[in-house]
């Protein structure tokens, strides 16, 4: 069974600090996806990542894929009150798309 | 270029009434799917499509009928609604022409079933 595990579910960062959320998942997909949540609000894309060792990067965010270890990261840079959301990770496998629980990220000043 | 819509925005329903959730995509998708988000939860997948004429169980399709006669449009139907699909319903769309794989999310339902 396609399973997503994403680490940690909740992460209360201060301003200007880094930190890495986890995504984990059991399928030998190599299409993976990042997704930002604002609260009450739909999901909003923000990386498809699509091959082994496929990096990328928008602003503070940075994603990456391992298909070899099934996992992909989201690293955030120097981070700023403004990117306090739930992001959540969805693997790909004959059309059925997985999501993880997400994680619930604060930003604070 | 409107993208995914979805309609009605909020919907209370008494038990074992049915409806219709609403979802249009102008973008010449071949690929609509529709998911479910609990409170504290990720997305759950109740149906998909790949093409007009064309649709499959997800993870979730249990009380949840879907069909699609056309490229744009893809309702999905609650047959007899009970409590425990109070819940949030987004739509979305995705085409693979063009290997961008990106996938798009309409604004969501919010169904209350009482």
């Amino acid at each position: 069974e396609l399973k997503v595990e994403q680490n940690p579910l909740f992460l209360s960062m201060q301003e200007g600090k880094n930190y890495t959320i986890y995504c984990n998942y059991s399928t030998t997909s190599d299409r993976l996806y990042w997704y930002r949540q604002d609260p009450g609000k739909s999901l909003e894309s923000l990386f498809v990542l699509l091959s082994n060792g496929a990096v990328k990067q928008e602003g503070r965010l940075m994603a990456s894929l391992d298909t070899k270890a099934r996992l992909s990261t989201l690293h955030i840079t120097a981070a700023v009150h403004d990117l306090s959301a739930t992001y959540f990770c969805a693997v790909v496998e004959n059309n059925d798309m997985r999501f993880g629980a997400g994680t619930r990220l604060t930003v604070k000043p | 270029n409107a993208g995914v819509t979805q309609t009605p925005k909020f919907q209370v329903l008494k038990t074992g009434q049915s409806m219709t959730l609403q979802c249009a995509q102008d973008m010449n998708h071949e690929y609509m799917s529709w998911y479910r988000q609990d409170p504290g939860m990720g997305l759950r997948l109740i149906h998909y499509s790949v093409g007009a004429g064309i649709t499959d169980q997800g993870e979730v399709p249990n009380g949840y009928n879907v069909s699609r006669s056309t490229t744009e449009d893809f309702p999905l139907r609650l047959l007899s609604a009970a409590p425990s699909q109070t819940s949030v319903y987004f739509c979305a769309s995705r085409t693979d022409r063009g290997k961008s794989y990106e996938q798009y999310f309409g604004p969501g339902t919010r169904l209350t079933v009482t």
